[in-house]
């Protein structure tokens, strides 16, 4: 049961345009949301997160907007670049007794063409 | 500050092998998580260690397991290899503090291909 989902496996945007990718989560005792983006031959690195208590956090080019009612979170990219070509992951955390838990989706693909 | 390390780099094995990845935390970090990653499948968390002790567990059966050594390195061993272990093998490290959320810092990654 896959309980975060990105149901979009690859994305093209041109360089200069929005990217908007998506996450769709099922357990509702998720309270943290986070974004992380992954280069090839690297390990995954964190990109920007959201409380669930809040539906819009921003940082630079980068907002995430949360939907806490449709169980929906997006990452929007403005504007998109080249370099911003890569594997992003969303990911969902809980309590999970004493600690917490993260929760992966299974990644959306973004290349940005020049 | 250095980041988090993963030996070896690149591992092949054959089926019904073990291995043993391993990974060093961040300085100061004391929680360590292990997560599979294989195409189409995300990240699939496998257990966390906290303090030398097993904090968190995943859905992963018993051939895979870890261990936390005092100074926060941890070992994760998968015993009589399947085919379908093949993988990347990402180590996360975090201050862990319980019941805040800690971000969490990635390894490059360990890439096992059993044959």
């Amino acid at each position: 049961d896959q309980q975060v989902k990105q149901n979009s496996p690859s994305l093209s945007v041109q360089e200069g345009r929005i990217s908007i990718l998506n996450c769709d989560y099922t357990n509702s005792m998720f309270d943290y949301f986070l974004w992380y983006k992954k280069y090839p031959a690297e390990g995954p690195t964190f990109l920007i997160s959201i409380s669930s208590i809040k539906d819009k956090n921003e940082d630079g080019r980068f907002t995430v907007f949360l939907n806490k009612s449709a169980k929906h979170l997006s990452l929007h990219i403005v504007p998109s670049q080249p370099g911003d070509s890569a594997v992003y992951f969303c990911a969902a955390s809980r309590l999970s007794g004493s600690a917490r838990q993260l929760t992966f989706g299974s990644g959306t693909q973004l290349t940005v063409l020049p | 500050k250095a980041g988090v390390t993963q030996t070896p780099r690149y591992l092949i094995k054959t089926r019904g092998q073990q291995v043993t990845l391993s990974c060093s935390p961040i300085s100061g970090h004391r929680s360590v998580s292990w997560y599979q990653q294989t195409p189409g499948q995300g990240l699939q968390f496998l257990f966390e260690y906290f303090s030398e002790t097993q904090r968190n567990k995943g859905n992963f059966p018993g051939r895979f397991s870890g261990r936390q050594f005092s100074n926060s390195r941890s070992e994760m061993n998968v015993s009589t290899l399947e085919l379908g272990d093949s993988a990347l093998y990402l180590c996360a490290s975090s201050p862990g503090q319980a019941g805040n959320y800690n971000e969490q810092f990635f390894g490059p990654g360990t890439r096992l291909t059993v044959l």
